[in-house]
């Protein structure tokens, strides 16, 4: 069964410190892998995309790795701030049906304090 | 341009009742998705289309009936509430059925059965 892990459930940071979200998945077959933001009460937000073919992709303060080979995503957070709190989601879908079925994580909640 | 629309936001079923949730997105999406998140559970895909009058089963779609009727509009029905169904719904789309989009998603729905 293709499934997809994220560890820990919730991490606590000083503002300002870099961190590392992770994502494990059990099917290196993949053909993309997203990060999503989900703030309390609210919809998902895309963050980040990364291509079966591409190593990593950049937006800002954010930088998502992967690694297909080991099963695992990274999600790097430079010089956090209090409003990065919120939880992060990694989604994977496999194969090439045409279309994206996402299999979710459950994802990492994540707090900054000032 | 609203994007995705869900309504309502909040709704109270008691068991055995029915109702439908409304999902509409203006962006001219082909692909539309129905979730429900659990918690500890992620998000998991309920029913999804790939166009009008196309529609197909995802992970957990037992209780769950759609449509697709036209492009804009994907509604979720339920035909005989369950407590196991208490859950927040999300409905999400995206404009190509192949190719590197992200899922653009609504802002959920909280649906209570008792």
């Amino acid at each position: 069964k293709q499934e997809v892990t994220q560890i820990p459930a919730a991490l606590s940071v000083p503002e300002g410190e870099n961190l590392v979200l992770n994502c494990s998945f059990t099917d290196s077959a993949i053909y993309n892998l997203q990060w999503f933001r989900q703030d309390p009460g609210k919809g998902l937000t895309s963050l980040l995309l990364i291509q079966s073919s591409q190593r990593e992709q950049t937006s800002g303060r954010l930088n998502a790795s992967l690694d297909k080979s080991s099963g695992r995503s990274t999600l790097y957070i430079a010089a956090s701030q209090p409003g990065d709190s919120a939880t992060y989601l990694c989604a994977v879908s496999w194969g090439n049906t045409g279309f994206q079925k996402l299999v979710f994580g459950t994802g990492t909640r994540l707090l900054v304090s000032p | 341009n609203a994007g995705v629309t869900q309504t309502p936001k909040f709704q109270v079923l008691k068991t055995g009742q029915s109702m439908t949730l409304q999902c509409a997105q203006d962006m001219n999406h082909e692909y539309m998705s129905w979730y429900r998140q659990d918690p500890g559970m992620g998000l998991r895909l309920i029913h999804y289309s790939v166009g009008a009058g196309i529609t197909d089963q995802g992970e957990v779609p037992n209780g769950y009936n759609v449509s697709r009727s036209t492009t804009e509009d994907f509604p979720l029905r339920l035909l005989s509430a369950a407590p196991s169904q208490t859950s927040v719904y999300f409905c999400a789309s995206k404009a190509d059925r192949a190719g590197a989009n992200v899922l653009t998603f609504g802002a959920g729905s909280r649906l209570t059965v008792l």
